[in-house]
């Protein structure tokens, strides 16, 4: 299957400060991108959809200012955690697909954001 | 809405056992249909995915999955367990609308030797 590669694996940092998460089809064109959150012993809940060269479509409870999606080009995403508090810490993911809802998504590995 | 149940949050079985994990969804029209398996800190991997066609599907690593339209359901089998087969376990079903995915609830599978 294709590869998504996620890149930080696992991220520290300080309370107030911002971390972005990369997001990145190599060997395919993702017209389409999920981020997801995780947490502990939880399923993973959908945060936003991002379609390149669009804004991102964000779900209901998610504060867009605080979670900034991009998606510039048809291989990369970010997800940026502005002004990040120790409730942030969680499991994030995101997957790629090329097209279509009959399309498979894949999947990166994850990023552990742990805000001290 | 669309949603989906796992109604095992948990299950132990013996290695060499018989596995199935129970998934029921609910969706206005025909359902994508997916399973996931998860390991501890890692992002997810397809195990299997129904579209249409023969309602039996055939996945990696042994496990098949059965399509019940009657009964909105979609359970995952493995005939025999594997010690490594232990892992979080992710059905889901994909939105007409850009193809996001819904996820279950997960179950946990351990596995004794």
């Amino acid at each position: 299957g294709a590869v998504v590669s996620q890149h930080p694996s696992r991220v520290i940092c300080k309370s107030g400060t911002s971390v972005k998460i990369e997001c990145r089809s190599l060997d395919f064109q993702a017209t389409t991108m999920f981020w997801y959150r995780q947490f502990p012993k939880k399923s993973l809940m959908l945060m936003a959809t991002s379609n390149e060269g669009s804004k991102a479509t964000y779900e209901q409870g998610v504060e867009k200012d605080k979670f900034l999606i991009n998606h510039a080009s048809l291989t990369l995403s970010t997800l940026t955690v502005t002004s990040a508090h120790p409730e942030d810490s969680s499991f994030y993911i995101c997957s790629a697909s090329s097209s279509g809802a009959d399309t498979e998504a894949f999947f990166g590995q994850g990023t552990r954001l742990t805000v001290v | 809405a669309q949603s989906v149940t796992q109604p095992d949050i948990h299950i132990t079985v013996s290695e060499g056992a018989s596995l199935e994990l129970r998934c029921n969804y609910s969706y206005g029209a025909t359902p994508y249909l997916f399973w996931y398996v998860q390991s501890p800190g890692q992002g997810l991997q397809l195990l299997l995915k129904y579209f249409s066609g023969d309602t039996l599907v055939q996945g990696i690593k042994g496990f098949e999955a059965e399509f019940k339209r009657s009964q909105s359901s979609f359970n995952l089998r493995k005939p025999s367990v594997h010690w490594s087969d232990a892992a979080e376990y992710f059905c889901a079903v994909v939105t007409i609308q850009g193809g996001k995915l819904i996820f279950g609830q997960g179950t946990e599978l351990s596995v004794k030797p």
